[in-house]
């Protein structure tokens, strides 16, 4: 099984400024990477796919990179709504897909 | 519009089965490259995918719990169904069915991506005593 390991755990930065999430599997998933957002009490939301293509109707601000073990999941400048726990997923080696734990992204 | 809205129980007890319903519109998973996976999320924890159905009938499921799951799909009502035998407080999660993306390369043909496009809200399921 591929583990996906997120880091930080938790992210504090200011609207306005730039995010930068990080995804590591524990083998090479190519680019089958997907990362999703969720919000409290929603389900989560696909941002990226493919580790660099954006969803439809996702801003242009999000922006996804990497292939085979690394990933960044970078929010160019942070929206009041932006403010959310982000997964990134692995859709390579399966079953089973796996997901991180999560890097919640709070205000400064 | 895709849509998908999960329905079931919010108690079971120990030991129980908990059966959960997903109907879904806007897609049929008669198509040709159509799936539709459940993956749940413990309160405050990460997502872990469970199974997935294939518009052929083809059924996967995660390694840890495969044989405690069984996924089935009703095409004429555009629905997919997960039971889950022998419920345990673990088990205590919120229950989420998703479509898997497809994709079509340059020649038109489709394959399956991986990936989930469309979730429904969940339904959150408490097992206790």
């Amino acid at each position: 099984e591929v583990v996906m390991t997120q880091s930080p755990a938790t992210l504090s930065v200011s609207p306005g400024e730039r995010a930068t999430l990080s995804c590591r599997a524990s083998e090479s998933v190519s680019s089958k990477l997907a990362w999703y957002q969720q919000k409290p009490g929603q389900a989560p939301r696909l941002l990226i796919y493919g580790a660099s293509t954006r969803a439809t109707g996702i801003p242009t601000r999000f922006s996804g990179s990497g292939s085979g073990t690394e990933f960044t999941l970078t929010i160019s400048s942070l929206q009041s709504e932006d403010f959310a726990v982000y997964f990134c997923q692995q859709y390579d080696n399966w079953p089973p897909y796996t997901f991180g734990q999560g890097t919640k992204l709070e205000i400064k | 519009q895709v849509t998908l809205r999960e329905s079931g129980p919010a108690l079971v007890k120990p030991t129980q089965t908990l059966t959960l319903t997903c109907t879904f519109s806007g897609f049929s998973l008669s198509t040709s490259g159509m799936c539709v996976s459940w993956i749940r999320q413990s309160p405050g924890k990460a997502l872990e995918w469970l199974a997935r159905i294939d518009w052929d009938g083809d059924e996967y499921y995660s390694t840890s719990l495969a044989t405690r799951l069984t996924i089935s799909k009703d095409t004429s009502k555009d629905q997919v169904v997960l039971t889950m035998t022998n419920m345990d407080p673990v088990d205590t999660a919120t229950y989420y069915c998703a479509r898997v993306d497809i994709r079509y390369d340059s020649s038109g043909r489709f394959y399956v991506s991986g990936y989930f496009d469309y979730w429904g809200q969940g339904t959150l399921v408490t097992v206790s005593s």
